[in-house]
């Protein structure tokens, strides 16, 4: 089975702080992607990226950016967190549009 | 634009009876088309997708879902519901292209009566 390790499950950071949540897939997937979870308002796509060094933006990629320098692993940065990126934040990986595999996400809570 | 819609927010069922939730989607073609499964505190799991052929999938857990073009459905059904069962519920559309990137409907929480 696909892992999607995501190194983080809960995180506590301060405002202005620079944040990395790390995700990990060991299945030679292309395609990965970040989102943020949010009540009522379901997962919305911040960056994707479908091969080493490339990205593209998502539906909300503000204060974000990302980083795949490794085709297994993909990052997601927080420039400056600030207190409306408290979230739960989900990564995921594909290949040949046969449907995502998450990992388990990172709660975090920006302070 | 692609959209998907879960037009029920929260449901209740009693343990042992029959479930249905309902997604509808928006696409101008032939949709990829996927159900998932969130416990508390968890990622997603994929219970059942559609790509093409027949329009009554089956999944795991004891779920299916049927494809139906006219009415641009894709509902998720369980004959007999388990307390385990309790968890929200994604359904997503694949769009178009090889980058396989989802949209998410809002998802549906299910609670489960004993």
């Amino acid at each position: 089975d696909v892992k999607v390790t995501q190194s983080s499950r809960y995180l506590v950071k301060r405002t202005g702080e620079k944040v990395f949540l790390e995700c990990v897939q060991d299945m030679d997937h292309e395609n990965m992607f970040w989102y943020r979870q949010d009540p009522g308002l379901g997962l919305r796509l911040i960056y994707f990226s479908y091969d080493v060094k490339m990205k593209e933006k998502g539906d909300i990629p503000e204060g974000y950016s990302v980083s795949r320098e490794k085709k297994e692993r993909f990052s997601l940065i927080l420039e400056s967190a600030s207190t409306n990126q408290t979230s739960m934040y989900l990564c995921a990986s594909e290949q040949g549009a046969r449907g995502y595999t998450f990992g388990s996400g990172t709660r975090l809570t920006v302070v | 634009a692609q959209s998907v819609t879960q037009p029920d927010i929260h449901i209740t069922v009693s343990e042992g009876a029959s479930l249905e939730l309902r997604c509808n989607y928006s696409y101008g073609a032939t949709p990829y088309l996927f159900w998932y499964v969130q416990s508390p505190g968890q990622g997603l799991q994929l219970l059942l997708k559609y790509f093409s052929g027949d329009t009554l999938v089956q999944g795991i857990k004891g779920f299916e879902a049927e494809f139906k073009r006219s009415q641009s459905s894709f509902n998720l059904r369980k004959p007999s519901v388990h307390w385990s069962d309790a968890a929200e519920y994604f359904c997503a559309v694949g769009t178009s292209g090889n980058t396989g990137k989802l949209i998410f409907g809002q998802g549906t929480t299910l609670q489960v009566k004993p």
